[in-house]
């Protein structure tokens, strides 16, 4: 079975400094990851995947993360948080290969402070 | 990306009542799925609904308590039966392309309180 965890209920930082949301998964093969950001009162927003090729993957709104086989990690990183930043961030997993549903991790609340 | 909207955004039901949520797009799509987000809690995946077959349901949700209809591409509907407050929940609409390594598009939701 696939699973996300997500080891952070919440993630605190000023606004200006760079931020890290971490996630790890499992799954059988090679995985198709993602992150979603969720607003408050709002469906999750898309903002970036990790397919192939490339580790570093850059999404929307400035956010990036990280592929790392090794550690199982896909960590989603911003240089420079904004207050505007503030939400839910959930990774999610699928399988790369078969019939595989999407697997969410349980979500990390970002606070950034003025 | 895909357009998706819900409707109701939100109800308050009596227990033993049932909800029918709908779920409508701007595009033909080949899967839509239903998740549910209980109060502090990840989406977890209800089941499947491909156009022409029965949905797919995953485990600890049945067909008598989540009936879904899914009559063409751009549409489809989750009926949530007999409700109970363990039922208050937000209930998520989403579309796939069908291809893996494509990412799903969420609708806003529908907030369900059960008193």
């Amino acid at each position: 079975a696939q699973s996300v965890a997500q080891p952070e209920d919440q993630v605190n930082v000023a606004e200006g400094n760079p931020l890290t949301v971490k996630c790890t998964y499992s799954v059988s093969g090679n995985p198709y990851l993602f992150w979603y950001v969720q607003y408050p009162n709002r469906g999750l927003q898309f903002l970036l995947k990790y397919i192939t090729g490339d580790n570093l993957v850059k999404g929307s709104y400035g956010f990036e993360a990280e592929f790392n086989k090794s550690q199982t990690s896909f960590h989603l990183k911003k240089p420079s948080a904004l207050v505007s930043d503030s939400a839910l961030y959930f990774c999610a997993v699928r399988a790369n290969s078969g019939y595989s549903t999407l697997t969410f991790g349980k979500g990390t609340m970002l606070l950034v402070s003025p | 990306s895909a357009v998706i909207s819900q409707k109701p955004s939100r109800d308050i039901c009596q227990r033993g009542t049932s909800l029918t949520i709908q779920c409508q797009v701007d595009s033909q799509v080949t899967m839509m799925f239903w998740y549910r987000q209980q109060p502090g809690q990840s989406l977890t995946l209800i089941a499947t609904a491909n156009q022409g077959s029965e949905a797919t349901y995953e485990s600890g949700f049945v067909i008598d308590k989540f009936p879904i209809s899914r009559p063409n591409l751009t549409f489809s509907t989750l009926t949530v039966s007999n409700l109970s407050p363990e039922d208050s929940s937000i209930y998520l609409c989403s579309v796939g392309s069908g291809r893996q390594g494509n990412e799903q598009f969420f609708g806003p939701g529908t907030r369900l309180t059960v008193l």
